[in-house]
């Protein structure tokens, strides 16, 4: 069976340090990797998604990157963190192709202070 | 790009009653509409899912109805339990991306 698996699960960072925070997934080849960003008490925003290894789609410009170097592999990244970037950061993964079914890691906090 | 609104965006049920949250989307091209409920702390967990070619479904307690000319969708929980108080979200996708609604508080009292 697959499985997605995301961490740190917490961090509190200070303004202007850096973040990376990784995702890997377990039991499937190529599949589609998507971070999500998740405010408190709101919605989820789509932040990246890749669809292969180098290959990442921008939803929202904003001072974060993604990066893909291997196959199963999702990295979210920031130079300078913002007191804005505080917030739950979801990995999530789906089968390669089109209309189907998106599946969340656990999640990370963080927050910035 | 595609939007999705939901309503309400809480609901506050007595034990036993039916639950009922609808979304709209305006992408006539959507051709998925995944459900996702959300616990405090963890990442949504997929409950139920309806593609186009199909008016309803039905899996125990939950079922989904979409009504395609109207491009609307609605989530149907019957004798709500407790473990049924979570955020849910319905999402709309015909690509490689959902677009999430805003979510629904539901909160089954005792």
């Amino acid at each position: 069976s697959q499985t997605i698996h995301q961490w740190p699960a917490t961090l509190v960072q200070p303004v202007g340090s850096p973040l990376s925070l990784e995702c890997t997934v377990e039991g499937t080849s190529n599949p589609n990797l998507y971070w999500y960003r998740q405010a408190a008490g709101r919605g989820l925003q789509l932040l990246f998604y890749s669809v292969g290894i180098g290959q990442i789609s921008s939803e929202v410009p904003q001072n974060l990157s993604a990066s893909r170097p291997q196959d199963r592999q999702f990295i979210l990244s920031s130079k300078k963190l913002l007191l804005s970037d505080s917030g739950f950061y979801l990995c999530a993964w789906s089968v390669q192709g089109s209309g189907n079914t998106i599946y969340f890691g656990e999640g990370s906090w963080l927050t910035v202070v | 790009g595609e939007n999705v609104e939901q309503h309400p965006s809480t609901l506050s049920v007595q034990e036993g009653d039916s639950a009922v949250i609808k979304c709209t989307y305006s992408d006539s091209a959507s051709n998925y509409f995944p459900w996702y409920k959300q616990e405090l702390g963890k990442g949504p967990q997929l409950i139920i899912d309806i593609r186009s070619n199909v008016g309803e479904k039905k899996d125990q307690r939950i079922a989904v109805t979409l009504n395609k000319t109207a491009k609307h969708f609605s989530l149907h929980i019957t004798e709500t339990q407790p473990e049924d108080s979570a955020v849910y979200f319905c999402a709309a996708s015909y690509d490689y991306k959902l677009s999430f609604g805003a979510g629904t508080t539901v909160t089954v009292r005792a």
